[in-house]
């Protein structure tokens, strides 16, 4: 199961951290990514930590974004600074397994506004 | 930059088949991409319904089924029943860390 948190609002260029607590699982064992969608559209890979720690972003989030776990929470995060309108969306974290999303979590919505 | 085209909609009757595709602006699909598809209603999470182009996620019924279409990866619903009607993702692996979505198909059934 993957329980997401820490969505609302924020103003443009703040920052904000999601947080997605997983159980049944070890996060550290396996690799994660976030996926967004903004209202009314299509589904968007953000970004990916695999099990050795490696991170990879979509062009869209590079630089702004970091992904993250802690081993002794079992969560997964991401770190989003110098945020734009276009970043709100709902954001949902997934375990990954063979290159896809496996298990979903119900997400956290971020709004970006002044 | 390449980009992950699916069909934007598609109209199936009850009980018949329908095909979707997901292919690249540029280049074929093929396994080493890891074509996954997602279904997905109004106000829920996606759900997986295959990974690896042809491998059925736990639960989800035969009547879904994934493979490589000429230059596409495609999803085939067979016997199409009325809570079928939802969005489609399809995602690929393009290597180096990053995957990227399809577009979406709106499946109708009527």
């Amino acid at each position: 199961q993957l329980v997401e948190s820490g969505g609302g609002l924020v103003q443009p260029g703040g920052s904000l951290r999601l947080s997605c607590a997983a159980s049944g699982f070890i996060v550290s064992k396996t690799y994660m990514s976030w996926v967004r969608q903004a209202p009314g559209k299509g589904l968007e890979w953000v970004s990916v930590i695999y099990a050795d720690g490696n991170t990879y972003y979509a062009d869209s989030v590079k630089g702004r974004f970091t992904i993250s776990r802690d081993n002794s929470k079992n969560t997964l995060y991401l770190q989003l600074n110098s945020v734009r309108a276009e970043d709100t969306a709902l954001y949902y974290c997934a375990e990954m397994g063979q290159s896809a999303m496996q298990v979903w979590g119900q997400g956290t919505t971020v709004t970006v506004s002044s | 930059q390449t980009v992950v085209t699916q069909e934007p909609s598609f109209s199936v009757s009850p009980g018949g088949t329908v095909t979707l595709t997901c292919g690249l602006s540029s280049g074929s699909v093929s396994n080493g991409h890891f074509p996954s598809w997602y279904q997905q209603t109004p106000g829920q999470p996606p759900r997986t319904l295959i990974y690896s182009t042809t491998a059925r996620s736990s639960g989800v019924p035969d009547r879904f089924s994934g493979s490589i279409l000429g230059n596409k990866a495609a999803l085939t619903i067979t016997g199409a029943q009325a809570d079928d009607e939802s969005d489609y993702y399809c995602v690929l692996y393009m290597g180096s860390g990053i995957y990227v979505f399809g577009s979406g198909t709106k499946v109708t059934v009527l």
